[in-house]
């Protein structure tokens, strides 16, 4: 139920524009979006819910689409700090697994000035 | 507000030894999920603890276990070192009124294992 990433990794000039998508074969309740950095803890970006809720970062926007089981984050005039490796967590619709997230490999973002 | 916390930081085991890492949850938080997270990878779901309580279980063997305490902070086990146990290890915690809500778990530093 592992959800596919891509791009694997992606190489930015300060200020342009990054898109990190995120695919399930499985219905899904929600997805979240992490980004760690080397050596430190996921942090917590944005969670987007079956139903069209979102919670997250004021700054990072991402769109889930329950239809195709995908989502996207959508990283704008990134800045040298969005370095990291950003993952994309999924929640299954099934009642008993609520509260599992079942994590991507990853998409490390390289942000250069 | 303390986030998560997780000691020790970093662990040094031989094959065949046991480990117990441990982890305190965020403040107002009574729900803990343990994840292991190998080089380049992603974390994987080991088992989540509510009520102490293993509520749910990920695909690791036995040798895997852990314990929730009443003040919701949580211990991971693991016996019988395997060379293919060193990773680094996940704790995250969660509130169960937000489970059907969007459970936004908020993740611990980790515990860095080796197993030599």
């Amino acid at each position: 139920q592992q959800p596919v990433q891509s791009p694997q990794a992606v190489i930015l000039r300060e200020g342009e524009d990054a898109v990190i998508n995120c695919s399930s074969s499985k219905a899904l309740y929600s997805v979240h979006w992490y980004r760690q950095k080397h050596g430190e803890a996921p942090v917590f970006l944005m969670i987007l819910l079956k139903g069209g809720e979102q919670k997250g970062h004021e700054k990072i926007s991402a769109s889930f689409n329950e239809k195709k089981q995908q989502s996207s984050l959508y990283l704008t005039a990134s800045q040298l700090s969005y370095s990291g490796t950003y993952f994309c967590g999924t929640e299954s619709e099934r009642g008993s697994t609520l509260g599992r997230l079942y994590f991507g490999r990853g998409t490390q973002l390289t942000v250069w000035p | 507000d303390a986030g998560v916390t997780q000691s020790p930081t970093h662990l040094i085991k031989t094959r065949g030894q046991q480990v117990t890492l441990r982890c305190s949850p965020k403040s107002g938080h009574d729900t803990v999920s343990w994840y292991q997270q190998a080089l380049g990878q992603g974390p994987q779901f080991i088992f989540q603890y509510y009520e102490e309580e293993e509520r749910q279980r990920g695909n690791f063997p036995d040798r895997f276990s852990g314990h929730q305490f009443p003040n919701y902070s949580s211990e991971l086990n693991v016996n019988a070192l395997l060379l293919g146990d060193s990773a680094l290890y996940l704790c995250a915690s969660s509130t169960d009124r937000g489970r059907l809500r969007g459970n936004i778990q908020y993740f611990g530093a980790g515990t860095r294992l080796s197993v030599l």
